[in-house]
């Protein structure tokens, strides 16, 4: 089954506790992005990546790091989380081969909280 | 700054009814303008997607309707169900430039539909 595969899809931290969020897709596409969903906000985006080795930063980028050593895996790195990270977290996947993102493919969501 | 202003925040309608959802951006380069549908505890999926080059598209109960110069896009269901209720947001990217890769979305709009 075509998907994308968060981890973990709950978690419950404290400030400052290094946590990474897998993200994984199993339909071969190049472009995998990174949102974050707030009351209110809707959905803003926090990195993206384009193809292997390449990443870019969405509009709200701080307090977070990505890698794409592999086609397949996205993960989302906080280095130092706080608070304010408190949020519900989406990965994306897209065949995109230029031009639009066209079609994004969401994981179920991690929710996040920082205590 | 918010790329697509989406309104209104939340929309009642009774079922049989014509639910409207409207966004306005301001970028003239966009060129991609798609909807994306959420129900709760899930990703967002793609609904429906118009390019400007088409002033309105159909699918089933769903249309979008595009007004380039007005910058203006909207989403009407038709026939309402209980089932379209849901988180619907707009979104919109452009193919070239040094935001490619960016999909800027609405703040979303939450629709309950009555029986």
């Amino acid at each position: 089954e075509a998907q994308v595969t968060q981890n973990p899809r709950y978690l419950i931290t404290v400030t400052g506790k290094k946590l990474t969020v897998t993200c994984s897709q199993n339909m071969n596409h190049e472009y995998m992005s990174w949102y974050r969903q707030d009351p209110g906000l809707g959905l803003r985006q926090i990195y993206y990546s384009m193809n292997v080795e390449v990443t870019d930063k969405g509009d709200v980028p701080e307090g977070y790091k990505v890698s794409r050593k592999e086609k397949r895996n996205f993960p989302l790195i906080l280095e130092s989380p706080s608070p304010n990270q408190t949020s519900l977290y989406f990965c994306a996947s897209s065949p995109f081969a230029g031009g639009n993102t066209g079609e994004l493919f969401f994981g179920e969501g991690s929710r996040l909280t920082v205590l | 700054q918010q790329q697509v202003k989406q309104s209104p925040q939340s929309l009642i309608v009774q079922k049989g009814g014509i639910s409207i959802i409207n966004c306005a951006y301001e970028n003239t380069a966009f060129d991609y303008f798609p909807w994306y549908q959420q129900f709760p505890g899930k990703g967002p999926a793609l609904l429906i997607a118009i390019r400007p080059d088409v002033s309105e598209k159909k699918e089933g109960r769903f249309t979008i309707s595009f007004n380039k110069s007005a910058k203006q896009f909207s989403l009407h269901i038709m026939d309402s169900q209980p089932g379209d209720s849901a988180t619907y947001f707009c979104a919109a990217s452009k193919n070239r430039g040094s935001t490619l890769g960016r999909l800027y979305f609405g703040r979303g709009t939450q629709l309950t539909v009555w029986p």
